[in-house]
């Protein structure tokens, strides 16, 4: 099955500066990587997810963006807030597998005010 | 309005013991879901319901068994508990089909004494 990697487990970024987390996966059959963010006591929810026929995607302060052939992904956030002190996770599914995610796991991201 | 509920979202309990946890959503989904988060915060996916048909089932004790009366309704029941299964529960749900996000609940924190 999917083996999914992320890096680091553990984010400190200052106020304003730039947060990039990154994860691998095993699957070339993996075409759809959503990132969710789990704010302490909530379950995860949905900020950003790409499918594999799209390089890079952007809503506002956040990216993502794909490299199928090395099959990794990666998380930006720029101008970090306080707010966006979470835990991050990323994921992969395939096609055809139910949609099965197989998750990361997780980086915690605190941003020093 | 709530999209993803579960109760309780607190369960504290004895080893041995029988317990449910409820997870009902009112977004039209067909598609239901529960997993583990362990105290590493890794999820891993432990069933999936399309339409009240179990689709996905992981490697779960056969002590963890889910009832799906309904689309909206996947329920968890656990059979004699085992310190191993604290942790926190969640239910998500999804369009049916290929490849969609996945809906989070809050969580259900189960802790076995």
């Amino acid at each position: 099955g999917e083996n999914v990697e992320q890096h680091p487990s553990t984010l400190s970024v200052q106020e304003g500066d730039s947060a990039v987390i990154k994860c691998t996966y095993s699957d070339s059959a993996s075409n759809y990587f959503p990132w969710y963010k789990q704010e302490l006591g909530k379950g995860p929810q949905l900020i950003i997810d790409i499918r594999s026929n799209v390089g890079e995607k952007k809503d506002q302060r956040i990216a993502v963006t794909l490299n199928k052939t090395a099959k990794h992904f990666s998380l930006h956030i720029t101008e970090t807030q306080p707010e966006d002190s979470a835990v991050y996770f990323c994921a992969a599914s395939t096609m055809g597998t139910g949609n099965q995610f197989y998750f990361g796991t997780g980086t915690s991201l605190t941003v020093i005010p | 309005d709530t999209a993803v509920s579960q109760t309780p979202k607190y369960l504290v309990t004895q080893m041995g013991n029988d317990k449910s946890i409820k997870c009902e959503q009112n977004l039209g989904h067909d598609t239901m879901y529960w997993y583990k988060q362990d105290s590493k915060k890794f999820l891993k996916i432990m069933f999936s319901y399309n339409n009240k048909e179990l689709i996905i089932n992981e490697t779960v004790p056969n002590r963890f068994s889910p009832k799906s009366p309904d689309k909206a309704h996947l329920n968890l029941h656990i059979n004699s508990l085992e310190l191993g299964d604290s942790a926190v529960y969640f239910c998500a749900s999804s369009l049916p089909g290929q490849i969609y996000e996945q809906y989070f609940g809050p969580g259900t924190r189960l802790t076995v004494t």
